[in-house]
């Protein structure tokens, strides 16, 4: 079975800072990563994922991710954040041998952008 | 750009009663999925369909719980009797291939009273 944990449930920060919210999973099988956006009344939006090859992932709207297997993390970051990059975030991840529908989910990160 | 849309954005009925929550994926895409998020926990995966039959299911997904496409555009998901602990946020998704990323509506808000 896998699980994924985020470490921080909330985070806040000030605009043009740099960010990183944390993901770590397990997995007794290897698996894709991704990490979806939750804009306030909205659903969830796929912000990039990893599936094989280079493990810095560039995303939309300024994101990126690195896999890092040793540390079973995927972290994602961003340098400089705007107010309207203020959502939840949702790290997931889905078995190889699967689809890529049935997702895991962490528990999700509140970035919180202050001017 | 295309969307998944549900049906209604909030949905109250009473403990007992059945509710159907609807949903119309993209037009094109093949494959289509449940979720679930009780407040303030993980978003949870209930079931995935395709080619009109129900093709993986979390523990979740008991008999209370079904799904149908009734046509070529809508995708339902039917809990035949409410209980209290099924009040949660339910997103729809759906995708392409098997393969490619899901895309989610903006759910559907029930509430069991």
């Amino acid at each position: 079975a896998q699980s994924v944990t985020q470490l921080d449930s909330q985070v806040p920060v000030f605009e043009e800072a740099p960010v990183e919210l944390r993901c770590n999973y397990s997995s007794s099988v290897s698996v894709y990563l991704f990490w979806y956006v939750q804009y306030p009344n909205q659903g969830l939006q796929l912000l990039l994922k990893y599936l094989s090859g280079s493990t810095l992932v560039k995303g939309i709207n300024g994101f990126e991710a690195e896999f890092n297997k040793s540390q079973t993390s995927f972290h994602l970051r961003k340098p400089s954040v705007h107010i309207s990059d203020t959502a939840e975030y949702f790290c997931a991840v889905s078995e190889m041998r699967g689809s890529q529908g049935n997702l895991i989910f962490g528990k999700g990160t509140k970035l919180s952008v202050k001017p | 750009e295309p969307e998944v849309t549900q049906t209604p954005s909030h949905q109250v009925t009473q403990m007992g009663q059945e509710v159907i929550l609807r949903c119309v994926p993209i037009s094109n895409h093949l494959y289509f999925y449940w979720y679930r998020q009780i407040l303030g926990q993980k978003v949870e995966f209930l079931v995935s369909f395709y080619n009109n039959e129900i093709s993986e299911k979390s523990e979740i997904f008991d008999d209370q719980f079904s799904v149908e496409r009734p046509d070529g555009s809508n995708f339902t998901l039917k809990i035949r009797s409410t209980k209290l602990e099924d009040s949660a946020m339910y997103f729809c998704a759906s995708s392409e291939t098997v393969n490619s990323p899901l895309h989610f509506g903006n759910g559907t808000r029930l509430t069991v009273t």
